[in-house]
């Protein structure tokens, strides 16, 4: 059983609105990423950190922001909300010490901006 | 341009029937080949990893194969449960940086009927 978990579950918005999806993990790992998936579509990055401080973008570009501050702790942030931000948020982690490509996934965050 | 597909799109079967997923890849270098269980609302968790020398591995009533030659993996569902209903991801990673990019499917939609 992962220990990473996200929060909120569930979100409905207003267009403007100002949100943070939590992102925590228990297991210690360095590398933390933030996904986007919708309906039918494969999953793709928008964030990645390798560790405490260091945040990147992935290959989808978004508007939100993270940041790295402790390394249990990877939020992500919308400072205006648009319908277009409408989807699902997945959080993951892996461990530094292993390239095998496994990752954690928490619940993810359904996000729907009115 | 790396490539990960899967096939069928979705399928249907009834309980305790056995069923066969497909995955074909152009990722290169190829590192690891995983195949992820995504239940409805939930992330996706990890179910096999398929690496460059391994054919065949099983978890259970999963077994997964893997072609390095023909870059092809299937995933096959032996004696299925309602419970295997799910969203099923094919996930591919590469050996050319330190992160080990990962290449996404859009998975395959399983329904187990009763």
């Amino acid at each position: 059983e992962a220990d990473i978990y996200q929060t909120p579950r569930y979100l409905v918005i207003g267009t403007g609105k100002k949100i943070t999806l939590e992102c925590s993990q228990t297991m210690g790992h360095d590398k933390m990423y933030w996904y986007q998936q919708d309906p039918g579509m494969e999953l793709h990055l928008i964030h990645y950190s390798y560790g405490v401080n260091s945040t990147e973008k992935g290959d989808l570009s978004s508007e939100s922001t993270v940041s790295r501050i402790r390394t249990e702790h990877f939020p992500l942030t919308l400072e205006s909300a648009r319908p277009s931000h409408t989807s699902q948020y997945l959080c993951a982690s892996s461990p530094s010490h292993r390239n095998t490509g496994e990752l954690f996934f928490g619940e993810g965050s359904r996000l729907t901006v009115l | 341009k790396n490539q990960v597909e899967q096939s069928p799109q979705s399928l249907i079967i009834l309980e305790g029937k056995n069923c066969t997923l497909q995955c074909n890849y152009t990722v290169s270098p190829f590192s690891n080949l995983r195949w992820y269980k995504q239940d409805t609302g939930r992330g996706p968790v990890s179910l096999t990893i398929m690496t460059f020398s391994e054919n065949t591995k099983s978890n259970g009533r999963y077994t997964a194969t893997l072609d390095a030659d023909t870059k092809q993996s299937s995933l096959h569902i032996t004696a299925s449960q309602l419970s295997d209903s799910a969203s099923y991801i094919c996930v591919v990673s590469d050996r050319g940086s330190t992160l080990g990019r990962l290449y996404f499917g859009r998975g395959t939609q399983l329904t187990v009927w009763p």
